[in-house]
């Protein structure tokens, strides 16, 4: 079956980039997908990645994926205190009805 | 402009007291997701509407029920609310293949 891991917690001083891992098993996925959880608040899609892609730049946001070795980055420039948050790496197939996967989430902590 | 839209933000109910969370979307997405996500996990499935057709998650609770009476609303009920149950509900819309967008979810607690 598929699995997505991801490290469980990462701090970072205001300024810096911050760089989010996420490993995956399932090489079928389609698309890969980054989303921000503030506290208390809902899924917010930060970005996503279709897995004919290497990479996607989106201002601050740097996504890469390694597709042989199943591993997305999440790469925030200049990290800003409003950064912090959890993020959530996630996977989809088009074959399984674009369900998704998620992993457990990567608690991110900006330090001012 | 909310998107998808849940109510309440925050439900108080009983122990085995019946409530019902409400989901709502002005994106005209056909597929309509129901998540349940508990303190520092990952949001997990517990049914979706693909159009009008239900699917149920193989580890869902008897105690979960949906309804979805039109294209932009989707209801979650639970039967009898359990301490084990309280958690964040979370509504998630999409196109058929496509990306799914999140609502700000519900927080259940159950006294």
């Amino acid at each position: 079956g598929e699995d997505v891991e991801q490290s469980l917690f990462l701090s970072v001083r205001e300024g810096d980039s911050s760089v989010i891992n996420c490993t995956y098993t399932d090489s079928s996925s389609t698309y890969l997908y980054w989303y921000k959880q503030e506290p208390g608040a809902g899924l917010q899609l930060l970005t996503y990645i279709f897995s004919n892609m290497d990479m996607k730049q989106d201002q601050r946001l740097t996504v890469l994926l390694n597709k042989k070795d199943k591993h997305l980055s999440l790469r925030i420039a200049d990290t800003q205190t409003g950064d912090s948050a959890i993020y959530f790496c996630a996977e989809s197939r088009s074959n399984a009805g674009n369900m998704l996967t998620f992993g457990g989430g990567t608690r991110l902590m900006v330090k001012p | 402009d909310a998107m998808v839209i849940q109510n309440p933000r925050y439900q108080v109910t009983q122990f085995g007291k019946p409530v019902t969370l409400s989901c709502s979307q002005t994106l005209n997405h056909n597929v309509m997701y129901w998540y349940q996500q508990k303190s520092s996990q990952a949001p997990k499935l517990l049914f979706h509407y693909y159009d009008k057709d239900f699917n149920n998650e193989a580890d869902t609770p008897d105690n979960f029920q949906s309804r979805r009476p039109n294209t932009s609303f989707c209801f979650l009920d639970i039967r009898s609310p359990g301490l084990g149950d309280a958690a964040m509900y979370l509504c998630a819309t999409g196109r058929s293949t496509d990306t799914q967008y999140f609502g700000p979810g519900t927080r259940l607690t159950v006294l």
